[in-house]
C-alpha cells in the first residue's frame, strides 16, 4: 500500500499570506494526485486532480505541482474561507489512499 | 449533481448494514464510484471502489472480506453491504464520484455522508 505523509500536521499562518502544503508518496504516484478541502461539518471538495490541474469552480489562489514522490499545494494570498483542513490522495491500479491531512488555522 | 447517502445507524459490534447512495444529474453508469469514511476527529479513508458498469471492484485491506461494494445502474444506486462490523467502523460514510472515465485521479462529487455507529 502507497503511504502518503503530508507536512506540516498545523500550519498557521494570516490572511493575505501564502500556504505551502505539502504531500510525500512511499513510491512513485505519476501524476495521479488529487488535493481536497474539508471544513466541519462538510464533505471534501476537489480543488487539484492529476497534480497540478485546478476542478471546476476553484479559484486560481490554488494551486498544485509535483510528481513522481512529491507534491505541493500553494495558496497564494490565503482569504478566510481557506481556513481548512487539507488531505492529498493518490490513485494506483485504481486503488486509493488519503495522506493524514494538514490543519490550516489562522494564527 | 448530486448523491445522497442513506442507511446509517447504531449496530452492535458483529452486525450487518447496509448502506444506499443515490445519485442524479450525471451519467451515473458511465462514473466509477467509491464509499469514502471519516472517523470522529480523523482523516478519511477510502473503503472501496466500482467500476461504471459493477464488473471491477475493490477494496481496502481494513475492510476486505467484509464488505461488498454493488451498483444497480437501472436505479442510479450504489451500495455498501457491511458485515461482521467492528468499533472501529464507525465513521461518517460519503460515496463519491471518480470525476472522468480513464487515468485520472480525484473525485468531483461527494454525498453529505451518513453516520455508522458500532457500539455494544
Amino acid at each position: 500500500e502507497i503511504v502518503l505523509t503530508q507536512s506540516p500536521a498545523t500550519l498557521s499562518l494570516s490572511p493575505g499570506e501564502r500556504a505551502t502544503l505539502s504531500c510525500r508518496a512511499s513510491q512513485s504516484v505519476d501524476n495521479y494526485l488529487a488535493w481536497y478541502q474539508q471544513k466541519p461539518g462538510q464533505a471534501p471538495r476537489l480543488l487539484i486532480y492529476d497534480a497540478s490541474n485546478r476542478a471546476a469552480g476553484i479559484p486560481a489562489r490554488f494551486s498544485g505541482s509535483g510528481s513522481g514522490t512529491d507534491f505541493t499545494l500553494t495558496i497564494s494570498s490565503l482569504e478566510p474561507e481557506d481556513f481548512a483542513a487539507y488531505y492529498c490522495q493518490q490513485r494506483t491500479n485504481s486503488m486509493y489512499t488519503f495522506g493524514q491531512g494538514t490543519r490550516l488555522e489562522i494564527k | 449533481v448530486q448523491l445522497l447517502e442513506s442507511g446509517g445507524g447504531l449496530v452492535q459490534p458483529g452486525g450487518s448494514l447496509r448502506l444506499s447512495c443515490a445519485a442524479s444529474g450525471f451519467t451515473f453508469s458511465s462514473s466509477a464510484m467509491s464509499w469514502v469514511r471519516q472517523a470522529p476527529g480523523k482523516g478519511l479513508e477510502w473503503v472501496s471502489g466500482i467500476g461504471g458498469s459493477g464488473g471491477s471492484t475493490y477494496y481496502a485491506g481494513s475492510v476486505k472480506g467484509r464488505f461488498t461494494i454493488s451498483r444497480d445502474n437501472s436505479k442510479n444506486t450504489l451500495s455498501l453491504e457491511m458485515n461482521r462490523l467492528r468499533v472501529e467502523d464507525t465513521a461518517i460514510y460519503y460515496c463519491a464520484k471518480k470525476r472522468s472515465t480513464g487515468d485520472t485521479c480525484g473525485f468531483d462529487i461527494w454525498g453529505q455522508g451518513t453516520l455508522v455507529t458500532v457500539s455494544s
